[in-house]
């Protein structure tokens, strides 16, 4: 199974930062790679599909990058709603599997 | 606007089998593949599998054995058996819409609808 490995796991920030998780693959993905948005009590809801694809909805300051092996997503002016924990995926072969998680709060 | 309604037994015993149904509305349910995802605290999220409207089924080879997806067309549902359950099954389980988009010139595969989750609990 290919594993996906999320640094940090939590991190603490504030309102208005800008904000950076890491996702690597163990094998190359090539930009089949999903990030998912957590809320406390809530099913995950998809942010960027495709490595860098903005799912329809989803607010401008969240961007994704990335291809291969190494993936980013960056939040940029931090807003209360986004504390929440953030998932990476692959859907490059299955089993698709997720990342740990990686807990943004304040 | 799309949703998915999912329900089932929270609380089995070992041994016994879990059974989830997951009914989807406002969406066509033969474009798409439909999924199942659990989450525990020591695993994580996990994909069990996905079915699409004409039953074939792909699925977690760590499950596989344990494991029965089918749909049934007529009301756009499907649904999830895992037989033979333990304590490691304890887990809140969603349902899942697969979607299928173009980025680039690669069609990309994420999960776009989710329902709420149904806590199972496996105990003696």
């Amino acid at each position: 199974d290919f594993q996906m490995t999320q640094s940090p796991s939590s991190l603490s920030a504030s309102v208005g930062d800008r904000v950076t998780i890491t996702c690597r693959a163990s094998q190359t993905i090539s930009s089949h790679l999903n990030w998912y948005q957590q809320r406390p009590g809530k099913a995950p809801e998809v942010l960027i599909y495709a490595a860098s694809a903005l799912q329809g909805g989803v607010p401008s300051r969240f961007s994704g990058s990335g291809s291969g092996t190494d993936f980013t997503l960056t939040i940029n002016s931090l807003q209360p709603e986004d504390f929440a924990t953030y998932y990476c995926q692959q859907t490059y072969t299955t089993p698709w599997t997720f990342g740990q998680g990686t807990t943004v709060d304040i | 606007q799309v949703q998915l309604r999912q329900w089932g037994a929270g609380l089995l015993k070992p041994s016994e089998t879990l059974s989830l149904t997951c009914a989807v509305y406002g969406a066509s349910f033969s474009d798409y593949y439909w999924t199942w995802i659990r989450q525990s605290p020591g695993k994580g999220l996990e994909w069990i599998g996905e079915v699409n409207h004409s039953g074939t089924t792909h699925s977690n080879k760590s499950l596989r054995s344990r494991v029965t997806m089918s749909v049934d067309t007529s009301t756009s549902q499907f649904s999830l058996k895992l037989n033979s359950v333990t304590a490691a099954d304890t887990a809140l389980y969603y349902c899942a819409r697969g979607q299928s988009s173009l980025w680039g010139s690669e069609y990309h595969y994420y999960m776009d609808v989710w329902g709420k989750g149904t806590t199972v609990i496996v105990s003696s």
